[in-house]
């Protein structure tokens, strides 16, 4: 167990809806990192928040938003959801900004139907 | 975005036997990591890589960091039913203050018994 937890574990929803995945992290860590595994792209960056703070963007679309609240823990909220937006996402949290131990909870699967 | 070289896809051994992967990029990065991931669960830190030329081990796993930093290779050494499961290898580059990690897209290990 990694200690970040993540809710839901399994998600299914149609095309066009909206969602929201929820990253409680390790006790402690600061930073949250939001990660998209498809099939085909693999494990792609998405955007990293630290202290409540965004701190980097990657390959995130504009449909989908995240935050992180003064508790640390953080939503990622996925909106007009299409097909190619099945996939897991995981969430990762670190001590600091530039830790490179992260890590990961048991992630959320998307299933877009 | 940027991609890492990940060899190979996958591979069949028998147990017992001593396994290697690597990865290879076109830029430099100033830390390598390796991950393994079972089924249903999210990315677990095997070793970190901070220095080029470094070696260092985690049991029966070895790791390198590449002299010209852009590549890095893993060794299992003496393969058992439980090293199943998909590897990554994942870079940082902290250029511009950006913490995220660009990942591999694995490489599969199964192990005959």
């Amino acid at each position: 167990d990694s200690g970040v937890t993540q809710t839901p574990k399994h998600l299914i929803t149609a095309t066009g809806q909206r969602v929201t995945l929820r990253c409680s992290p390790r006790s402690g860590d600061l930073s949250v990192y939001w990660y998209q595994q498809s099939l085909d792209q693999g494990l792609q960056f998405l955007i990293h928040y630290y202290n409540g703070e965004e701190r980097a963007k990657g390959n995130i679309l504009e449909r989908f938003s995240a935050q992180q609240f003064p508790d640390l823990h953080s939503e990622l909220n996925l909106s007009s959801l299409e097909l190619g937006d099945s996939a897991l996402y995981f969430c990762a949290s670190s001590v600091g900004q530039g830790t490179t131990e992260a890590f990961f909870g048991q992630g959320t699967r998307l299933t877009v139907v | 975005g940027q991609q890492l070289n990940q060899s190979p896809q996958s591979m069949f051994i028998q147990e017992g036997e001593d396994v290697s992967m690597n990865c290879t990029s076109s830029s430099i990065f100033n830390t390598w990591l390796w991950y393994k991931q079972d089924p249903g669960e999210g990315p677990v830190l095997l070793i970190a890589l901070y220095k080029a030329g470094e070696l260092t081990s985690n049991g029966r796993l070895t790791a390198q960091f590449g002299i010209t930093r852009k590549d890095s290779f893993l060794n299992i050494s003496a393969s058992i039913p439980s090293d199943v499961g998909i590897y990554f290898c994942a870079g940082r580059n902290s250029g511009a203050g950006s913490y995220q990690l660009t990942f591999g897209k694995g490489t599969k290990l199964s192990v005959i018994p």
